[in-house]
């Protein structure tokens, strides 16, 4: 079946850096979803990926759709404390999402 | 700013006993997702309905969960009897467009907290 993978699990990041989570797949991707929890919290919806090569912008987030629709990245510049929280990727496979166990950004203190 | 509802927030109960959850989509969505989440991971699919059917329960273990739709609007997912393992985050969610036609974000309740001692 279609494997998801999310790297890293955790980071680990001072206030100000750069975040950066990458999502693989073993199969070729529809569609892929994005999503953040905050701590206590629901997931709530980011972005969607459609286009093989996208690239797309939110502000300090840049999503990027692999060309071979393989691996999707989620990067944020100079994080701030409310960006907090696990995002995940969801593929899509038979209109349903496939959520994997997400990055959890943690900001030093 | 429309959203989903979900009811008890938290929820306490013994092993053996029955539980209930509600849940109420934004107005208009045809479709209900309940999902079951474990600390630390990813939400899991339960059930999937498409106004009052049932799109996709594969993941649902049916022995002991039931949920319902039944006029295609809230919606209710039962566990009896509740067993410890079953602690978690029960996460109901909901989307504007169709099964199999289009689709389209979805956006989650807050969850019901359950605890099973």
């Amino acid at each position: 079946g279609q494997q998801v993978m999310q790297i890293p699990q955790y980071q680990h990041v001072q206030e100000g850096e750069d975040f950066t989570t990458y999502c693989n797949s073993s199969t070729t991707l529809s569609n892929i979803q994005w999503y953040k929890q905050r701590p206590g919290g629901h997931p709530v919806f980011l972005i969607q990926l459609v286009k093989s090569g996208e690239v797309k912008k939110q502000k300090r987030l840049t999503f990027q759709f692999g060309e071979a629709k393989k691996n999707s990245s989620l990067h944020i510049t100079a994080t701030q404390t409310t960006d907090v929280g696990t995002y995940f990727c969801a593929p899509l496979r038979n209109y349903q999402l496939i959520w994997g166990a997400g990055t959890k950004l943690i900001i030093k203190p | 700013e429309a959203e989903v509802a979900q009811s008890p927030r938290y929820k306490i109960t013994e092993k053996s006993q029955a539980v209930a959850f509600w849940c109420d989509p934004i107005s208009g969505h045809a479709t209900l997702y309940w999902y079951r989440q474990i600390l630390g991971q990813g939400p899991e699919l339960l059930v999937q309905f498409q106004d009052e059917s049932v799109v996709d329960d594969s993941q649902l273990p049916k022995d002991r969960f039931s949920a319902e739709r039944l006029k295609g609007v809230d919606s209710t997912l039962k566990i009896q009897p509740a067993e410890l393992g079953d602690s978690a985050m029960y996460l109901c969610a909901s989307s504007f467009g169709l099964a199999g036609v289009s689709y389209n974000e979805q956006f989650f309740g807050p969850g019901t907290r359950l605890t099973v001692l």
